[in-house]
């Protein structure tokens, strides 16, 4: 089944502390797995991304991890700023596909 | 400079009416996808186009049809509106479909009544 689930559906934690937003599939043709946010009334970006390849991708604070075996993937975000405060989603893509599957979202508000 | 450009920003229609939204890029890229987020589906892929051609329809209803008269442009017409169809829908680009970066634009926030 082509879905991507996504946990917490709304996240706080405290500035410095780190954030951990978690992803789940079942299809075994997902290849791809980019993280994006959005930030109220603006388009989503691309945050980082991870191919199974690989189990952890780092990018500055952010970081990836990914279990094939068990078909998870989460983003941790180290140190929480203010600025991270945003709506994050996790995606999946099939092998050879432009299409991007989409989580529900996880709203995150790190308190100053 | 804008390098993925949607019009209009806003948009209001009555339902039944039908409505054509507009995208273009200029990042040179190759594929063009539309996605609708609202309330009750926050991200949901609708069409995938490279060079041109239609790669992927996720989109039950005929009502939404793709047009793209130029690899720079793909616009979406919607017929026969309805209240379920507002939304924000999100015009986004890659350099190809092999799971390339892909670039939304601002996105045009459709409201039918």
């Amino acid at each position: 089944q082509q879905q991507v689930r996504q946990s917490p559906q709304s996240l706080t934690v405290w500035e410095g502390e780190t954030a951990i937003l978690n992803c789940s599939y079942e299809d075994s043709t997902f290849d791809y797995f980019p993280w994006y946010h959005q930030f109220p009334g603006e388009s989503p970006a691309l945050l980082i991304a991870i191919r199974p390849v690989s189990n952890k991708k780092e990018d500055g604070r952010f970081t990836i991890f990914f279990n094939k075996r068990e078909k998870k993937f989460s983003l941790h975000i180290a140190d929480s700023q203010p600025g991270d405060s945003a709506t994050y989603f996790c995606a999946a893509s099939p092998y050879n596909q432009g299409k991007l599957i989409f989580g529900q979202g996880t709203k995150l508000s790190i308190k100053p | 400079d804008p390098k993925i450009i949607q019009k209009p920003k806003y948009l209001v229609a009555v339902t039944g009416s039908e409505k054509i939204l507009i995208c273009e890029q200029y990042l040179g890229h190759n594929a063009m996808y539309w996605y609708r987020q609202s309330a009750k589906k926050p991200l949901e892929f609708m069409f995938s186009y490279s060079y041109q051609k239609l790669m992927d329809n996720q989109t039950a209803s005929s009502r939404f049809q793709p047009q793209s008269s130029k690899k720079n442009h793909l616009d979406l017409q919607i017929t026969a509106l309805k209240p379920d169809d507002s939304a924000t829908y999100f015009c986004a680009s890659s350099p190809g479909t092999s799971q390339d970066t892909q670039y939304f634009g601002p996105g045009t926030r459709l409201l039918v009544l």
